[in-house]
C-alpha cells in the first residue's frame, strides 16, 4: 500500500519551454501533496505544499509564477515548471501524506522527475 | 529553526559488519521523527515512523530507536541490498509544520 507515481521519470526539455509533472497516489486519497527538489549532497529541499481544491503554499524563495502547482483531486498533483531554464535542472520529487491515516505524519514519496534544461 | 544532523555521512561495512547511524535534532515539540532510504535516482521509501522517546521499531536487518536528542537506525548482519542513503527527518508537533530532513548518510555494504 501507499504507492505514490510520478510521470515523466525523465524529460529533457530546450530553455524557455514549459514541463509538466504528474504525482498521482495510487491507492489511497492523499489528505495533502509535496513538491520537492533535491541537489546532490543535499538534503530535500520543500518547494510547496498542496492540499485539495486549494491552492498551494510556496516556501520562501520559490516562485509560484515558475511553478504552478495545481492539486485537482486526491489523487492528482501537477507540477508545471513554466519558461523553464538550465538553472531548473534537478530532480523533482512529489509525496503525499494518507487521507486514511491523517493521525500519522509520514509522507510516500514518488520515484522522482529527473528534469534536464538544455 | 528546526535542524537535523546526521552522521556519518558515509559508511562502508563489510557483509555482516553491523552498525549504527545517528540522527541528531532540535525541535520546538516532536510529533514525529521518520527514517526514509533512498536508492541513487529514486524516491524516497518510508522506513519507520518514531513518536516518543524510548520508542523502538524493527523491519528485517533495521532496528530504529528515539531519544529525546537523537535516534539510531541499527543495521544488524547488513547485506550488500542494504546500500543506500538513509534519511531522517522531523515533524515538529502545533499545527501544521513543514518535515525537515538531514542529509543523510550513505550506507555501502561490501560482499
Amino acid at each position: 500500500g501507499a504507492v505514490v507515481s510520478q510521470h515523466p521519470s525523465r524529460v529533457i526539455c530546450k530553455s524557455g519551454t514549459s514541463v509538466k509533472i504528474e504525482c498521482r497516489s495510487l491507492d489511497f486519497q492523499a489528505t495533502t501533496m509535496f513538491w520537492y527538489r533535491q541537489f546532490p549532497k543535499q538534503s530535500l529541499m520543500l518547494m510547496a505544499t498542496s492540499n485539495e481544491g486549494s491552492k498551494a503554499t510556496y516556501e520562501q524563495g520559490v516562485e509560484k509564477d515558475k511553478f504552478l502547482i495545481n492539486h485537482a483531486s486526491l489523487t492528482l498533483s501537477t507540477l508545471t515548471v513554466t519558461s523553464a531554464h538550465p538553472e531548473d535542472s534537478s530532480f523533482y520529487i512529489c509525496s503525499a501524506r494518507s487521507r486514511q491515516t491523517s493521525n500519522h505524519y509520514e509522507q510516500y514519496f514518488g520515484p522522482g522527475t529527473r528534469l534536464t534544461v538544455t | 529553526e528546526d535542524q537535523v544532523t546526521q552522521s556519518p555521512e558515509a559508511l562502508r561495512l563489510q557483509e555482516g559488519e553491523s552498525s549504527s547511524l545517528n540522527c541528531s535534532y532540535t525541535v520546538s515539540g516532536l510529533r514525529g521523527l521518520f527514517w526514509y532510504r533512498q536508492d541513487p535516482g529514486k524516491g524516497p521509501e518510508f522506513l519507520f515512523t518514531l513518536y516518543s522517546a524510548g520508542e523502538e521499531k524493527e523491519k528485517e536487518r533495521l532496528k530504529a530507536t528515539l531519544t529525546k536528542k537523537e535516534s539510531f537506525l541499527h543495521i544488524t548482519a547488513p547485506k550488500p541490498e542494504d546500500s543506500a542513503t538513509y534519511l531522517c527527518a522531523v515533524q515538529p508537533s502545533g499545527g501544521y509544520q513543514k518535515v525537515t530532513f538531514g542529509i543523510g548518510t550513505k550506507l555501502q555494504v561490501i560482499p
